[in-house]
């Protein structure tokens, strides 16, 4: 089973900075990692595909990048509404398909 | 409009059962792989299973092996979940998602989720 290693747990930052996230793999994924944000009440929303590919709809602030075991999600100059819960997810090597226990980013 | 709404969910007691259910709209619904995943109160995204288009395959995390079966009726555009012999530690929000064949599987498309308690 691959794990998914996400950091940091909680960061918290002001609405106008960059958060950089990360999410480690326990063995090589390949490029086939997304990226989910979740608000409290809401199912998750599809942010990344393939490490890199923004979703349908999701603005340009969104950046994924990595490959192979190292991947980092990245927004910058945060807006009031990206403060969530954010999850990355693998499919390279399944069953298991598996998550990383989040990220929560908070508002400073 | 792409929807997928779920039902089912319930209290139930340990050693119990429960078929949740999740009826898909504005896409072709016999052309995805799709899902349960699963999220306990205050936890983190758990896969539980997944089903090939024409309900030809089917794969679940350990946890729930030989107790949950998932299934699907194209014609109805529904998935289904059976959970049998329930415990305490499956308690939590069931999603559907479907996994877009286009984007290599990742879940694009996702329910509003039904609550699964289960409790004495």
């Amino acid at each position: 089973e691959i794990v998914l290693t996400q950091s940091p747990t909680t960061l918290s930052l002001s609405p106008g900075e960059s958060a950089t996230l990360s999410c480690r793999a326990s063995q090589s994924v390949s490029s086939y990692l997304a990226w989910y944000q979740q608000k409290p009440g809401q199912a998750p929303r599809l942010l990344i595909y393939d490490a890199s590919n923004r979703a349908t709809g999701i603005p340009a602030r969104f950046r994924g990048s990595g490959s192979e075991t190292d991947f980092t999600l990245t927004i910058s100059s945060l807006e009031p509404e990206d403060f969530a819960v954010y999850y990355c997810q693998q499919r390279s090597n399944w069953p298991p398909i598996t998550f990383g226990q989040g990220t929560r980013l908070d508002i400073k | 409009e792409v929807q997928l709404v779920e039902s089912g969910g319930g209290l139930v007691q340990p050693g119990g059962s429960l078929r949740l259910s999740c009826a898909a709209s504005g896409f072709t619904f016999s052309r995805s792989w799709m899902s349960w995943v699963r999220q306990a109160p205050g936890k983190g995204l758990e896969w539980v299973a997944n089903i090939k288009q024409d309900g030809s395959e089917s794969y679940y995390v350990d946890s729930v092996k030989g107790r949950f079966t998932i299934s699907r009726d194209n014609a109805k555009s529904s998935l289904y979940v059976q959970m049998n012999s329930l415990r305490a530690e499956d308690t939590a929000v069931y999603y559907c998602a479907r996994a877009a064949s286009d984007l290599s599987g990742a879940f694009d498309v996702w329910g509003q989720g039904t609550m699964v308690t289960v409790s004495s």
